[in-house]
């Protein structure tokens, strides 16, 4: 079955970058495009970006852009996330998931979803 | 950038029809999908492309569009339906995806 696996938790102080994976299994790695999205405590989801592991082609929301960076590496199915200059309203958890689309009807959905990963921003 | 704006709030009594609407500029052009999401759990999709849903979401949970509104039906709510429920979307203007802040359901 599809599976997408991510690391563990991470605990940082502000000003450092964090590098979150993604190891996908189950499909071909280079069918789908994968989401970031992130969810403060407390608070809604917010969509980060999105990368295509065919090529590594990427878009972030403007919110990040300059800030995060998404990578793939097909040798392993993994993709990574990583967000530096961190502040404490960084700290949320990280989600990735898989895109699906339906291009003819202008339909796009995510799933299945990792577990998702707690990244803590402290001093 | 486009927006998605849902009802923070909704409660619905045991057994009763309630509906969770998500609206926003980028549904005149593309489909939501929308997602449940229980404490301490990822979301899990539950309606995709026009009224569709994955194997093993009850068939009591439904979706419509029309105009810039999207709405999520779940009819006849259970104990375990009380959850928060996202929105998403493709933005019709731009190469990225937004999402509703979501709603709390309170099942009574």
């Amino acid at each position: 079955q599809v599976q997408l696996v991510q690391s563990g938790a991470e605990v940082k102080k502000p000003g450092a970058a964090v590098k979150v994976s993604c190891k996908t299994s189950g499909y071909t790695f280079t069918s789908h495009w994968i989401h970031w999205v992130r969810q403060a405590p407390g608070q809604g989801l917010e969509w980060m970006g999105i990368i295509n592991p065919n090529g590594g082609s990427t878009g972030y929301a403007q919110k990040f852009q300059g800030r995060v960076t998404m990578t793939r590496d097909t040798s392993t199915s993994t993709v990574y996330m990583e967000l530096s200059r961190l502040t404490s309203e960084d700290t949320a958890v990280y989600y990735c998931a898989r895109d699906h689309s339906n291009s003819h009807a202008n339909a796009w959905w995510l799933d299945p979803w990792g577990q998702g990963t707690l990244v803590t921003v402290s001093s | 950038s486009s927006e998605l704006t849902q009802d923070p709030a909704v409660s619905v009594a045991l057994g009763q029809t309630v509906r969770i609407t998500c609206q926003g500029d980028s549904l005149r052009t593309n489909y939501a999908s929308w997602y449940q999401q229980k404490p301490g759990q990822a979301p899990v999709l539950l309606i995709y492309d026009k009224n569709n849903r994955p194997s093993g979401i009850p068939d009591r949970f439904s979706g419509f569009s029309s105009g810039n509104i999207a709405s999520l039906t779940i009819s006849g709510a259970h104990v375990e339906d009380e959850a928060d429920y996202y929105c998403n979307c493709r933005d019709s203007s731009g190469y990225y995806w937004v999402f509703g802040g979501g709603t709390k359901l309170t099942v009574l």
